[in-house]
């Protein structure tokens, strides 16, 4: 399995500030990397996919960019509603294995 | 929208059908898959199924034990669980993959709300 690691583990912010959170696969998976946002409670909703890809409905605010085996997400401006806990998936090879999620806080 | 159901307490050894009633979109065009959530852990896929149900796949640690589905006349998903064991404990979520993949691997750009299934004598 393809493991994949993120950093920080949990990282603390306010309101306004710009933050990076960052992925690290294995092995090279290219850009078949995908991030998702999960509030307390909640499901899942998947962010970016394919490495900089904005879902629809997503704000502007978020993007990513990395290949290979280094990734990142970047919130331009932190809202109250982006304090939640981040995830990568790898899709490049099966099992789709998670990171063990930022917590944003 | 998808909506699962069967979540359960269920003793160690036993079984749990769950299922993922989904709507509001062309269910048969889609893969489709299960990933869980053990309690203040992160996320794992635990299955996967192509469009037409013909290709399925599965976590490691399922894999002989678990079972998946889809009735795509019902656009109903489903997973079977046999022989479970105190690890199976998590939230199941059902989520939605790309159109006409083969289930192998994805992203999910849907997911239920999810339904817990606890493993526990």
């Amino acid at each position: 399995d393809i493991q994949m690691t993120q950093s920080p583990s949990s990282l603390s912010a306010s309101v306004g500030d710009r933050v990076t959170i960052t992925c690290r696969a294995g092995q090279t998976i290219g850009t078949y990397l995908n991030w998702y946002q999960q509030t307390p409670g909640k499901a899942p909703q998947l962010l970016i996919y394919a490495a900089s890809n904005l879902q629809g409905g997503v704000p502007s605010r978020f993007s990513g960019s990395g290949s290979g085996t280094e990734f990142s997400l970047t919130i331009s401006s932190l809202q109250p509603e982006d304090f939640a806990t981040y995830y990568c998936q790898q899709s490049y090879d099966t099992p789709g294995t998670f990171g063990r999620g930022t917590r944003l806080e | 929208q998808l909506l699962e159901s069967g979540g359960n307490l269920v003793q160690p050894g036993g079984s749990l059908r769950l299922s993922c009633a989904a709507s509001g979109f062309t269910f048969s065009r889609y893969a489709m898959s299960w990933v869980r959530q053990a309690p203040g852990k992160g996320l794992e896929w635990v299955s996967g199924v192509g469009a037409t149900g013909v290709t399925r796949y599965y976590a490691g640690a399922v894999e002989g034990r678990f079972t998946v589905s889809r009735d795509n006349s019902k656009n109903t998903l489903y997973l079977q669980m046999n022989s479970l064991r105190a690890e199976d404990t998590a939230v199941y979520y059902c989520v939605k993959g790309r159109e006409y993949s083969s289930g192998e691997v994805d992203w999910f750009d849907s997911w239920g709300q999810g339904t817990p299934v606890t493993v526990s004598s």
